[in-house]
């Protein structure tokens, strides 16, 4: 089974511009989370995705924003970028919305860079 | 926000060493999982702990979900150098389940 998939890799941007991540998710699965990894944060919750429906999210100001499509696969944008956000956005699968049954498969990431 | 006390920060150990991390929470989880980082690439699940006094074993590693649903413990047996990483302790948010939050990680160093 295919895991989480995750594209780019690797992305560099400039201050302003803004930036669509992609994620495929495990076949079946059908809640996509995604998470932002920086050095001083750690792991910060973004947003969670069911059936097309943002279900939960973060604390991150309105230039972070996300879909899922009817096949599960979701995209992160984020707009009018900024130095600060400069991390690893990892994107997540699960079967199911509740991860207390359910725990989340991570991707390998997308690595932005802002300059 | 909700935050998981993990420690240590980082370990340094000789291969073959056993090696303990812990993580605290001032809320009840209902789940704990423990996962492992390699540089570049994401965080991959270890064991997953749904009940309170379990304790489950994944090859030379074995956690345990505390008794008070407040902590949890991961060991490593006879390390080896592949278990270079970041070790991070999550559970799902106790006020919304459908997302994790995540300790600070713990960053072993095996030396051979």
């Amino acid at each position: 089974k295919a895991g989480v998939t995750q594209t780019p890799r690797y992305l560099i941007k400039t201050r302003g511009q803004q930036v669509t991540l992609s994620c495929s998710p495990i076949s079946g699965h059908r809640s996509v989370s995604w998470y932002q990894q920086t050095p001083g944060q750690g792991l910060q919750f973004l947003f969670e995705y069911f059936s097309e429906t943002q279900r939960n999210k973060g604390n991150f100001p309105g230039r972070f924003s996300g879909r899922q499509f009817s096949n599960s696969r979701s995209e992160m944008n984020v707009s009018t970028l900024e130095l600060g956000d400069s991390a690893l956005y990892l994107c997540a699968s699960s079967p199911r919305t509740d991860l207390n049954n359910s725990p989340l498969h991570f991707g390998n990431g997308t690595r932005l860079t802002v300059t | 926000g909700q935050q998981l006390n993990q420690s240590p920060q980082s370990m340094f150990i000789q291969e073959g060493e056993d090696v303990s991390m812990n993580c605290t929470s001032s809320s009840i989880f209902n789940t704990w999982l423990w996962y492992k980082q390699d540089p570049g690439e994401g965080p991959v699940l270890l064991i997953a702990l749904y009940k309170a006094g379990e304790l489950t074993s994944n090859g030379r590693l074995t956690a345990q979900f505390g008794i008070t649903r407040k902590d949890s413990f991961l060991n490593i047996s006879a390390s080896i150098p592949s278990d270079v990483g970041i070790y991070f302790c999550a559970g799902p948010f106790p006020g919304g389940s459908e997302k994790l939050v995540f300790g600070k990680g713990t960053k072993l160093t095996v030396n051979p």
